[in-house]
């Protein structure tokens, strides 16, 4: 079975600085897909970044990016100039990889109050 | 662009009570996963559907069920509730293919519905 750990239970961040949220996980899978989802008050769950196993490259989107490190399963995530709407819930979460599309396992998230 | 929509947004239940959640994916999506979040918790995986077949199960009670439809839309049916039940419930669509998924930036999340029961 896999399992995702999000060991920062809290984290916070002044606006415009840098954060790293961890992220592990343990899968004997070798293909598998990675997530990172925020989820501000209004609870809806909104995609950041994703990332493919079998790629080397760490994805990026605009001020978000990850720090892939396939061998010890580790997946932070690093906000860059930290705005306030940053302020969210994060899970960390894994996807099998198969053919067809599967169920997310979520870590049990990080709550991350970017401060003015 | 559409959305994964979920109705009612809100839904409050008394003990013992039968609820129905609805939900309708996004045009072209035919998987629907339902997801099940307590308070301050993570969400966990319940049950998926493709093409109107039960394609996955996890952690969902005897006392639930869901099904999906012909137009791909999905019920949970959710029967003597309980105090526990009290939760938020995801629901989220995708392409039935990875290539489809990534291609789409699917696996869309709706926004729940939030049930409490009292």
């Amino acid at each position: 079975a896999q399992t995702v750990t999000q060991s920062q239970p809290e984290m916070s961040v002044q606006e415009a600085e840098t954060v790293t949220l961890s992220c592990t996980y343990d899968t004997s899978e070798s293909n598998y897909y990675l997530f990172w989802y925020k989820q501000p008050p209004s609870r809806q769950m909104i995609l950041v970044i994703r990332q493919e196993a079998y790629k080397q490259q760490n994805a990026t989107e605009n001020r978000f990016s990850v720090n892939f490190q396939k061998a010890a399963k580790s997946f932070s995530l690093k906000i860059s100039d930290s705005q306030l709407g940053d302020t969210a819930m994060y899970f960390c979460a894994f996807m099998k990889g198969s053919y067809n599309t599967d169920k997310l396992i979520f870590g049990t998230g990080t709550r991350l109050q970017v401060f003015p | 662009a559409a959305g994964v929509i979920q109705s009612p947004r809100h839904l409050i239940k008394e003990k013992r009570e039968t609820a129905t959640l609805k939900c309708y994916p996004i045009p072209r999506h035919d998987t629907v996963y339902w997801y099940q979040q307590g308070p301050g918790q993570d969400p966990q995986f319940l049950i998926s559907f493709y093409e109107k077949m039960q394609s996955d199960k996890g952690s969902i009670p005897d006392r639930f069920s869901a099904q999906q439809f012909s137009d791909y839309h999905s019920e949970l049916n959710m029967s003597s509730l309980e105090l526990g039940d009290s939760a938020l419930y995801f629901c989220a669509s995708s392409p039935r293919t990875i290539v489809d998924r990534w291609k789409d930036y699917g696996y869309t999340f709706g926004s729940g519905t939030r049930l409490t029961v009292v």
